[in-house]
């Protein structure tokens, strides 16, 4: 089975940008892993951000954004909020199964 | 209101089988698809297969496979995860979430995960 790779961890202040990334074992992400985006924040289910690399959900605040960036699928965050602090977690398909990445905690400090 | 609503905490003893819920409402249940996700403990989430609701099919994850069988019942709109020979890495929150289906017959897809289910916790002790 394929292993999907995240930062442990990042940090970003308040109203600044960061890009989390996702990549595979298999060699570079491309739009055929059709990459998801969740938050998840303690004790709750995960929220679905994003999926086929770019296409938000009606729920999704606008300064989140996806795309394909050096053979990795990234999550961009700009104009961090302090409500953004959260797990990320990314997911790529595989042949019909999904695999999801480690997460990677993000702060807002 | 589009909602998955999931069966109760569980706690099992080692090799035990555990059979959990999850119910839709709000939405016609044979259009979609359900996704089974859990996560252990401070750990990762985890995909473990799915189910495409109007005819069945099902794809497991390898790490799962002969150990997990998801089923549906579309008449009471909901879907089943069942996991057999419980061991305590099995202690987890299993959730459950919806796909959305695309394109026309026969090359449908499935995509977005765009419902959750509130999750079920499983507890495998002895």
């Amino acid at each position: 089975q394929a292993v999907v790779t995240q930062e442990p961890s990042l940090t970003v202040s308040p109203g600044g940008t960061v890009t989390l990334t996702c990549g595979s074992s298999t060699g570079a992400v491309t739009s055929g892993h059709y990459p998801y985006w969740f938050q998840q924040k303690p004790g709750q289910a995960p929220r679905t951000l994003i999926y086929d690399t770019n296409i938000k959900h009606s729920w999704t605040p606008a300064r989140f954004s996806g795309s394909l960036l050096g053979g990795k699928a990234a999550l961009t965050l700009s104009g961090a909020q302090p409500e953004d602090e959260a797990e990320y977690y990314c997911l790529l398909f595989y042949s019909g199964a999904r695999v999801f990445g480690g997460g990677t905690k993000l702060t807002v400090l | 209101q589009v909602q998955l609503v999931q069966s109760g905490a569980e706690v099992k003893k080692p090799g035990a089988s555990v059979k959990v819920s999850c119910k839709a409402s709000g939405h016609t249940f044979t259009d979609y698809a359900i996704q089974w996700v859990r996560q252990a403990p401070g750990q990762r989430l985890e995909w473990m297969g799915w189910i495409i609701a109007d005819n069945g099919n099902t794809k497991y994850s390898q790490k799962f496979q002969g150990r997990v069988t998801i089923t549906r019942d579309t008449s009471a709109s909901t879907a089943y995860l069942e996991l057999s020979s419980l061991t305590s890495e099995d202690t987890a929150v299993y959730y459950c979430a919806r796909d959305q289906k695309g394109g026309s017959p026969p090359n449908y897809y499935y995509y977005a995960m765009d419902v959750w289910g509130q999750g079920t916790t499983v507890t495998v002790s002895s």
